[in-house]
This record gives C-alpha cells, sequence and structure tokens, in this order.
C-alpha cells in the first residue's frame, strides 16, 4: 500500500516561472493537506482540500498561490511566478474522513518537495 | 486560532537518559494534541496522541502528559536511543478535521 506520493522530488525554477508540485493520497484517503517548511522554520498550514473543494485555504498567501484536488487524478499545488522567497519544502499529507475509533484523525505525509527559485 | 509554541529550538541527551519536549498552547479547544516526528529529507511521521479528556497516554518509551490547567503538554521518551534523534513538532488535531497547528519543532539529538 502505497503511502503519500509528491512529486517532483526537486525542483528548479527561475525567477517568474511557474512551479506545479502534485500529490497523491493514500488509498482510501480523501482528505488532502499542504504544508509548507521555509529554511530555519516550522511547518505552516497552507490548505485542506477534499475532492473538488477547498475546505480551508487560510494559510495560503493571498496571491501567486492555488491549489485543487479534483475529481480524477492528484492534488496540485500551483506557484505561479515564483520568488526567491517561495524557496522551501512543500509537504502535502493526507487522512480519512475521520480518526480511526474516533480517535484522533492522524496525518500521514509525503516526503516534500523541494522547490529552489534561482 | 490555535497557537502553540515550543519554546526549545533544541535538546541535547545522552543514550539511555530520558528526553522530554515541551509545548505550549493557547486555545482550549481540541479534541487531540499529536505529536509527529522528522527526519531530515522525510516528511513528518506520525508518533503520539493524547486525547483532550485525559492527563497521560503511554507507548512503549514513548508518553505525553497533558496539564489543561497550564495549557501544556509534553513528551517524554525513556530511554533515549540515538535514533530518536530528530526535529519534534506538537499540533492540536480533531476526530474528523485532520488539519494541525504545528509548532516550531524542537531538534533532539541522542549521544551515543
Amino acid at each position: 500500500n502505497a503511502g503519500v506520493m509528491q512529486n517532483p522530488r526537486h525542483l528548479v525554477r527561475r525567477r517568474g516561472q511557474e512551479a506545479r508540485l502534485r500529490c497523491s493520497p493514500m488509498k482510501g484517503h480523501s482528505h488532502v493537506y499542504w504544508y509548507r517548511q521555509l529554511p530555519e522554520e516550522g511547518l505552516k498550514f497552507m490548505v485542506y482540500l477534499q475532492k473538488e473543494n477547498i475546505i480551508d485555504e487560510s494559510g495560503m498567501p493571498k496571491e501567486r498561490f492555488s491549489a485543487e484536488f479534483p475529481k480524477e487524478g492528484p492534488s496540485i499545488l500551483r506557484i505561479q511566478q515564483v520568488v526567491r522567497g517561495d524557496s522551501a519544502a512543500y509537504f502535502c499529507a493526507s487522512s480519512p474522513s475521520r480518526g480511526h475509533d474516533s480517535g484522533a484523525n492522524v496525518l500521514t505525509f509525503g516526503a516534500g518537495s523541494r522547490l529552489t527559485v534561482l | 486560532d490555535q497557537q502553540v509554541k515550543q519554546n526549545s529550538p533544541s535538546l541535547s541527551v545522552q543514550e539511555g537518559r530520558i528526553s522530554i519536549l515541551n509545548c505550549d498552547y493557547t486555545n482550549s479547544m481540541f479534541d487531540y494534541f499529536l505529536w509527529y516526528k522528522k527526519y531530515p529529507a522525510e516528511g513528518p511521521t506520525f508518533l503520539i496522541s493524547i486525547s483532550s479528556i485525559k492527563d497521560k497516554n503511554e507507548d512503549g518509551r514513548f508518553t505525553v502528559f497533558l496539564n489543561k490547567s497550564a495549557k501544556h503538554l509534553s513528551l517524554h521518551i525513556v530511554p533515549s536511543q540515538p535514533g530518536d534523534s530528530a526535529v519534534y513538532f506538537c499540533g492540536p488535531g480533531g476526530t474528523s478535521y485532520g488539519k494541525l497547528t504545528f509548532g516550531q519543532g524542537t531538534i533532539l539529538t541522542v549521544h551515543p
């Protein structure tokens, strides 16, 4: 049973280009979350999605960033016109609709996509 | 909004001794608190959780304590092993809503 798959693992972009990061959740998981880890900082929540719906995007920058989780295919985090400050590790996580035995809803994280903006 | 603080950016302990990692929060509205562990170049992995109605949860070498009056929780690892060296994040979570707001993380180094 494959875990959360993220690709690419490493992405290099020049300022002004677009970056697209993909995330396939664990089998059976219907919720997807994106987190960002800037250098020397902790994990910051960006967005929470279910199929075809954005549930919570309170952590997304207001401009240039967008996310989707279509009916078919992986979730995509899109960054337009990248700047050097976007260089970070972007982690995707997935979870089932409810925690096991009504316990905590545990997130399963992917290995991350490291974006470097030159 | 939930604010979570891990005031110790790093901790260094000797193998076999106890590691104590701390976490403070401001908002008491949560169902669970969760701890995740992260190795370099990997995604975080779930370690242990505690329900808001409990004050202790133990799983092998890992025990989490919750002090609701002080809005403080701690993770105890005993005995500590070199393989425990990682970054530890804490954060509140729910039963159905999986969004986590993490603290800044504590880098634990366990020396052989």
